[in-house]
């Protein structure tokens, strides 16, 4: 089974407007982390977020937040204020365990596109 | 900013050659990963290591092999390159604790011909 899932290919958004961009997980693993990373075109991955699976508050960083529902399993990216420079592929990404020592395992990633 | 270098950023090269693509990082994080991803798609883990000395093959079977003499140093080695190892490869490094994100560098675009 999958371990990340993200249904949206491609999204748009206005400029200026919020957009959120899905992702679901699948663990049996008490402990486990999350991240959302962006990658432009320029093919570089670029770290935005980190939730942790006990962390009791949704991670925010700037204008990036992250709404998660550890009951439906699921880490939705929140953009806020869209910009053109946030066109990009985005992907989730998780960690099992807590040790670190595990590697991350990424979803098939969303194209947002950014509307002037 | 991520101190986390690959060279050559792209490359084309005729099927049999064999190339080596370079990964450094001057964090001094002890893992090290590469990774694959044909465009548009996901990243595969096809090699990591956790120290000097140690390497693992990762989730996606690849012919390439890897070598961790130095803490530092990552790279990847293709013996014989063909048409089907045409991708981008992604060098990445974190730290060893859960919380840390892995640091990525800018890819290798490789085209085999």
């Amino acid at each position: 089974a999958q371990k990340i899932t993200q249904t949206q290919p491609g999204m748009f958004v206005q400029e200026k407007e919020a957009v959120t961009l899905d992702c679901t997980y699948d663990t049996s693993d008490p402990s486990y982390g999350l991240f959302w990373y962006k990658q432009p075109s320029s093919g570089e991955m670029i770290f935005l977020i980190y939730q942790g699976s006990y962390d009791q508050q949704n991670a925010t960083e700037g204008r990036y937040s992250l709404n998660f529902q550890k009951a439906r399993k699921s880490a939705n990216l929140v953009i806020s204020a869209s910009q053109l420079g946030d066109s990009a592929m985005y992907f989730c990404a998780m960690r099992e365990g807590i040790s670190g020592a595990n590697n991350l395992f990424f979803g098939t990633g969303t194209r947002l596109t950014v509307i002037p | 900013e991520a101190d986390i270098y690959q060279t050559p950023r792209y490359l084309v090269i005729g099927t049999g050659k064999k190339i080596t693509l370079e990964c450094s990082q001057t964090m001094g994080h002890d893992k090290m990963y590469w990774y694959q991803q044909d465009p548009g798609m996901e990243l595969h883990l096809i090699h990591y290591s956790y120290g000097v000395n140690s390497t693992e093959k990762g989730d996606l079977s690849s012919e390439s092999t890897v070598s961790r003499i130095r803490t530092e140093h990552f790279p990847l080695t293709l013996e014989s390159a063909r048409p089907s190892h045409t991708s981008q490869y992604l060098c990445a490094s974190s730290v060893g604790t859960a919380k840390r994100e892995q640091f990525f560098g800018p890819g290798t675009r490789l085209t085999v011909l």
